[in-house]
């Protein structure tokens, strides 16, 4: 049974903190995927990355970054929070390299930016 | 890049009766379909999926259709129960089995009524 866990179910945070999302998967999963979800704005993606230290960005990556240095952990870094970026964060993983597409969601990071 | 719309927002089915929801694509490139189901407080988790190769396919009352030519695929729930109460998301991408990201629709908060 796939297992994609996120460090935090609820963080609160200060306009300009530095902020550490983590995601971990047991899976032994190539792909790894942060989204942000907002109401009426679906699943959008901000980065992903196929393979270990390489990442690439997806549709809203103004204002994050990434860093994956172990193929299971895939952290997703706020350099300087704005309220703007209160959202749900999703992280998901996939097989990747040949197998299915199927991506397995963690159970989501609920920030606040005050 | 790929853009997905996804209707209605919102719908409300009486307990038994069939519902189905709609998307659009647009890059004609996309060639692999998934559906998620996220119900409320838990993480999206894929229910049904169809690649470009394939008009329809069935899981019990689930099902999918694909039409590319209109670049348009719709989610079928027959005889829906109240479990089926949830936030459907369709998605699409240029699937090379596992290596590209997914598109997200902006949801459908689906509510089965008693």
């Amino acid at each position: 049974d796939v297992k994609v866990t996120q460090s935090s179910r609820y963080l609160v945070k200060r306009t300009g903190e530095k902020v550490f999302l983590e995601c971990v998967q047991d899976m032994d999963h190539e792909n790894m995927f942060w989204y942000r979800q907002d109401p009426g704005l679906g699943l959008r993606l901000i980065y992903f990355s196929y393979d270990v230290k390489m990442k690439e960005k997806g549709d809203i990556p103004e204002g994050y970054s990434v860093s994956r240095e172990k193929k299971e952990r895939f952290s997703l870094i706020l350099e300087s929070a704005s309220t703007n970026q209160t959202s749900m964060y999703l992280c998901a993983s996939s097989s990747g390299g040949g197998g299915t597409d199927t991506q397995y969601f963690g159970p989501g990071t609920r920030l606040t930016v005050l | 890049g790929e853009n997905v719309e996804q209707h209605p927002s919102t719908l409300s089915v009486q307990e038994g009766d069939s519902a189905v929801i709609k998307c659009t694509y647009s890059d004609s490139a996309s060639n692999y379909f998934p559906w998620y189901k996220q119900e409320l407080g838990k993480r999206p988790q894929l229910i049904i999926d169809i690649r470009s190769n394939v008009g329809e396919k069935k899981d019990q009352r689930i099902a999918v259709t694909l039409n590319k030519t209109a670049k348009h695929f719709s989610l079928h729930i027959t005889e829906t129960q109240p479990e089926d109460s949830a936030v459907y998301f369709c998605a699409a991408s240029r699937s090379n089995f596992g290596n590209e990201k997914l598109t997200f629709g902006t949801g459908t908060r689906l509510t089965i009524i008693p």
